[in-house]
């Protein structure tokens, strides 16, 4: 069964410091799996997306996600916050076993400090 | 990037009354769309698949007299709230899946925020 753990529900940073958001998952299959970012009162905009290529993902505004088999992480990284990086962080998982399946992390809320 | 659009962006009506949302990707053919409902501060829960020319799926315990959900053409599905109540109030929030061969992806509409009075 697919299930899809962000491990912080919410990560406060200062400015121009990194930003780590941690994400494990579970999947029969091969997964696929994302990284989204929601502003307060908006969709999600999509960071990132790993499909078995490179393990080492770039995305836009500067963040990257490793792709780790073994300890089955998805932790997504940026070397230097922005106070525009304030926002809400998904961790999710697609495959499909029988049809299209999305699981959705909870959450994380990050924090930017001035 | 692929771009998807909701309409309303907002929407207040009376209890009693229905609301139909708009899903339109806006360049890409989308043969699977997908409504989502958010509540404050909580992650997003799947309510449907909509898929063209057929039925939609709904999840468990979403009501499908309530929630009509129509996929007419490759780029539009919309949502129909039937019979509004304030309960019903919330953030919808819809999704197309753009086939790419390796790792199909779901591009998100910026959502629709829904007050029933």
């Amino acid at each position: 069964a697919q299930s899809v753990t962000q491990l912080d529900s919410h990560v406060s940073v200062s400015e121009g410091t990194p930003v780590l958001l941690r994400c494990n998952y579970s999947s029969s299959y091969s997964p696929s799996l994302f990284w989204y970012v929601q502003h307060p009162n908006k969709g999600l905009q999509l960071l990132l997306k790993y499909t078995s290529a490179a393990t080492l993902v770039k995305g836009i505004n500067g963040f990257e996600a490793e792709f780790k088999k073994s300890e089955t992480s998805f932790h997504l990284t940026k070397p230097s916050a922005h106070m525009s990086d304030a926002a809400e962080y998904f961790c999710v998982v697609s495959d499909w076993p029988g049809g299209f399946k999305t699981i959705f992390g909870a959450g994380t809320r990050l924090f930017v400090k001035a | 990037g692929a771009v998807v659009s909701q309409h309303p962006s907002w929407v207040i009506c009376k209890s009693g009354t229905s609301v139909k949302i708009e899903c339109r990707s806006l360049d890409f053919q989308a043969t699977t769309m997908f409504w989502y409902r958010q509540f404050p501060k909580q992650s997003l829960m799947l309510m449907a698949t909509s898929n063209e020319g057929s039925k939609a799926t709904y999840e468990q315990g979403v009501e499908k007299d309530k929630f009509l959900i129509n996929h007419a053409s490759l780029t539009l599905s919309t949502l129909t709230v039937t019979s509004a109540h304030p309960e019903d109030s919330s953030f919808y929030i819809c999704s197309a899946l753009q086939r790419e061969g390796v790792g199909d992806t779901q591009y998100f509409g910026p959502g629709t925020r829904l007050t029933v009075l």
